[in-house]
Parts: structure tokens; sequence; C-alpha cells
């Protein structure tokens, strides 16, 4: 089974901390994702990356950066919390598809992180 | 610009009874995918069902169907037989093959099954 973990499912920072946020794969998958999801606004690309130390912004990449230095892992860092990064972050990850293939993702557990 | 709407933020429906979950999209590409997802109160999400755009015929997976109307950009999830289980928030995904496997939500529809 395809796994895809999260570092911590509770994670509670204060405003202006540095934070990271990691995810880690099992399935040799090239890409790999940062949602955030809020209510009412379903699922938010925050990055994404489709190869290590490739990346490319989502929907609401501001306030936010990424790292991937090695394939199965991709971490999401808030260099400076705010308050309005509270949310739940989900990390999913999928294969390369080609044309009419599709790319089921398969998401992690997610970190409901509370910035004070 | 690709778009996904989920009309319905939450329903209820009897245990047993079939339900219609609707999704609409926007897209000029060609060539795209549909998914639907289901997130339980535990937040995990499930992938259940797709469909292709160039798949004539319509995705089922067990009590899931996807109701595809192409020429209406209509992806509504139909669960025949709901269980309690069935509970969760349920979402629509789009996927176009022009981006590099990049994927949007819609805003996602509260299911709520009665016993």
């Amino acid at each position: 089974d395809v796994k895809v973990t999260q570092s911590s499912r509770y994670l509670v920072k204060r405003t202006g901390e540095k934070v990271f946020l990691e995810c880690v794969q099992d399935m040799d998958h090239e890409n790999m994702f940062w949602y955030r999801q809020d209510p009412g606004l379903g699922l938010r690309l925050i990055y994404f990356s489709y190869d290590v130390k490739m990346k490319e912004k989502g929907d609401i990449p501001e306030g936010y950066s990424v790292s991937r230095e090695k394939k199965e892992r991709f971490s999401l860092i808030l260099e400076s919390a705010s308050t309005n990064q509270t949310s739940m972050y989900l990390c999913a990850s999928s294969l390369v598809g080609r044309d009419s293939s599709y790319n089921e993702q398969f998401f992690g557990p997610g970190t409901r992180l509370t910035v004070l | 610009a690709q778009k996904i709407t989920q009309t319905q933020p939450g329903m209820f429906v009897q245990e047993k009874e079939a339900v219609t979950l609707d999704c609409t999209y926007d897209t000029s590409d060609q060539s795209y995918g549909l998914f639907w997802y289901k997130q339980p109160s535990s937040g995990e999400m499930i992938f259940l069902i797709y469909q292709g755009s160039y798949d004539e015929q319509n995705a089922t997976e067990g009590r899931y169907s996807l109701n595809f109307q192409k020429a209406r950009k209509s992806a509504n999830l139909v669960i025949s037989a709901s269980q309690l289980g069935d509970s969760a928030m349920y979402f629509c995904a789009m996927e176009w093959y022009s981006s590099a496997s990049k994927i949007i939500f819609g805003s996602g529809t509260r299911l709520s099954i009665r016993p």
C-alpha cells in the first residue's frame, strides 16, 4: 500500500516562528503536493514538486516555501508563521501520468497547525 | 482558468436511500480527469472514483458511480444504498494534462446519513 506520512498530526506554534512540516512517501512517486484545507474553501494548492529540487507555485504560495532534496521527502516551510496560517495541511503524492492515464493522489493524514 | 464548483455545502439523507452529490467544472482543455474523494471525520482523504474526459461510459466503483455529462460539464457522484459510514465530506476534483499533474478541488459537500 502507498503510504504518505506527515511528521505531526497536531502542531501549535507562535507568531513569527519558523515552522517545518515534513512529508514522506514510500512509493517512489515523482509528484508531491502541499495543500491547506479550510472550511468552505476545500483544498487549496500551496506548492507542488514533480521531481527532486523542482517546485512550482500553486494557487496560494505566499508566506510558504518548500524543499525537495530527496524524492521521497517534501517539506513545507513557514518562514514566519502568522495567525492566518492556522489550518489543516495535507500532503499528497502521485505518479506521473501520460495523456489519458490518471494520477490518483495519495494523501497523508494531515497536520492541524495552530498559530497563536 | 479551471474551476470546480460544488453547490451543496451539506446534505442529509436517510440510510439506504441513494444520494447524488453535485459537481460542475469549467475548463477549456480537452483532456482532463475528474475525481471524487471522501474525507471522514478522521481527516484522511480517500480516493473513490475517476472519470477521464475521453471515457464514453460512466465510471462505477461498487456503490459509487459518476454521472458524467460532458456537454453540461458536470460530474455528479451517485452513492446507491447509502450507509451510516458514508457520512463524511466529499470533494470533487479535476486534473488537467496541459500542466504538470495539477489538480484543483471543490469546496466540498458534507453528507450526513440518518439511521
